[in-house]
């Protein structure tokens, strides 16, 4: 079925640097994508998302872009903070599970001070 | 409350035992999900209900699964016969009937531990 991967589990940059953080996806079909962020013992928090009609969307210091045509996802986070420091996960609106979405596996970021 | 509410935070059962959790989701959200997470992973759907209505199941929930939504408000999730592969976090998750229906908004989750 459908995956949501991440190109690397674990990110760690310094406080005040940009992050970027990539997915992949696999179904050419999905119309919608969202990034979460779960910190430990939490459920995820929403961040952003975007539609398939979209290339680019910014949010408060966050931009997530979105690039069809190799099926590829980033977020940025610009001027990155401790408290950023989680889990994040792109995830798909998946067909097989109707409105439902669907994870990958997610990105550990660490920011250092 | 304002946020999806789960209860409890944390459950520990000894393996063939019976479990129930409880799904409160926000007031004007018609939409309810149920999804398991297991650590390092990210979150696996099982289940949807739109009101009191169940209109998905993923296959990952076995006949020991049973979810529940009677009033279209609160769920709750059973899992019977308790295996120690059951052990994991088990997420519930709601979305408005307009607008952003696709946006999911998490609770903090039910850590099951299976012994």
């Amino acid at each position: 079925g459908e995956n949501v991967g991440l190109h690397l589990p674990t990110l760690s940059v310094q406080e005040g640097d940009n992050s970027i953080i990539n997915c992949a996806y696999s179904n050419s079909a999905s119309d919608y994508f969202i990034w979460y962020k779960q910190e430990s013992g939490k459920g995820p928090q929403f961040i952003i998302d975007i539609r398939s009609n979209m290339d680019k969307r910014q949010g408060q210091r966050v931009t997530v872009l979105l690039n069809k045509t190799v099926k590829h996802l980033s977020l940025q986070i610009a001027a990155t903070q401790p408290g950023d420091s989680a889990v994040y996960f792109c995830a798909e609106r998946g067909n097989q599970a109707g409105t439902a979405l669907i994870f990958g596996k997610g990105t550990t970021l660490s920011v250092s001070s | 409350d304002t946020g999806v509410s789960q209860d409890p935070r944390h459950k520990i059962t000894k393996r063939g035992q019976n479990v129930t959790f409880r799904c409160d989701p926000i007031s004007e959200h018609n939409r309810l999900y149920w999804y398991r997470q297991t650590l390092g992973q990210g979150p696996e759907f099982l289940t949807y209900f739109q009101n009191e209505a169940q209109l998905e199941k993923s296959r990952l929930l076995s006949d020991r699964f049973s979810a529940e939504r009677p009033k279209g408000s609160f769920s709750t999730l059973e899992i019977q016969r308790t295996e120690q592969g059951d052990s994991a976090m088990y997420l519930c998750a709601s979305s408005p009937p307009l607008g952003e229906r696709e946006k999911l908004f998490f609770g903090s989750g039910t850590q099951l531990s299976v012994l």
